[in-house]
């Protein structure tokens, strides 16, 4: 079965600074992974998706993700934080089925952005 | 471009009770999935529709829960005998199912549901 860590419940840093949101994956297949954002009393919006494609995958709002799979790795950046930036984010894989896609999450990294 | 809603947003009930929440997905996706997220977790899979048909249910589907997809449009999710433990927020998603795990899920709003 697949699986999600998020390293780090809660990371914070100033306005302007790097954002680095870490996840690791296990899958006993080929991955695709996902990172969402979730805001207050919202449902989750799609950032990135890795699909076997480019290993650096752009998103929306500036982020972007490394697939690494030496390290089973699918880190989250951004290079200059804005206070907007400030809400939940989520890594997930897919879960083979028979053609379909279930998503497991992992636990959810708060981001707090300070001025 | 109508997303995905779901209805009502919020819904306080006592132990015991009956509950029954509505999702609307993207009119055009025919594959459907419910997801339900608590405190401090990521959401976790409950249950899958293709078009009508419910292909997959999660372990969490305990039988006080059921699903129904009629006519492959809305969907209900329904809980009956309500416990404190299934307060929670429920998820609702949809693709098109045209990228097989590819497929980028687009999700509702959510109902949070408290269980008094």
């Amino acid at each position: 079965a697949q699986s999600v860590t998020q390293l780090g419940s809660h990371v914070s840093v100033s306005e302007g600074a790097l954002v680095l949101l870490r996840c690791n994956y296990s899958s006993s297949v080929p991955p695709y992974l996902f990172w969402y954002v979730q805001y207050p009393n919202q449902g989750l919006q799609l950032l990135l998706k890795y699909t076997s494609a480019a290993t650096l995958v752009k998103g929306i709002n500036g982020f972007e993700a490394e697939f690494k799979k030496s390290e089973t790795s699918f880190h989250l950046t951004k290079p200059s934080a804005h206070m907007s930036d400030a809400a939940e984010y989520f890594c997930a894989v897919s879960d083979s089925g028979s053609g379909y896609s279930t998503l497991t999450f992992g636990k959810g990294t708060m981001l707090l952005v300070s001025p | 471009d109508t997303g995905v809603s779901q209805d009502p947003r919020h819904k306080i009930t006592k132990r015991g009770q009956n509950v029954t929440f509505r999702c609307d997905p993207i009119s055009e996706h025919n594959r459907l999935y419910w997801y339900r997220q608590t405190l401090g977790q990521g959401p976790e899979f409950l249950t899958y529709f293709q078009n009508e048909a419910q292909l997959e249910k999660s372990r969490l589907l305990s039988d006080r829960f059921s699903a129904e997809r009629p006519k492959g449009s809305f969907s209900t999710l329904e809980i009956q005998r309500t416990e404190q433990g299934d307060s929670a927020m429920y998820l609702c998603a949809s693709t098109t199912g045209t990228s097989g795990r590819a497929d980028t899920q687009y999700f509702g709003p959510g109902t949070r549901l408290t269980v008094l």
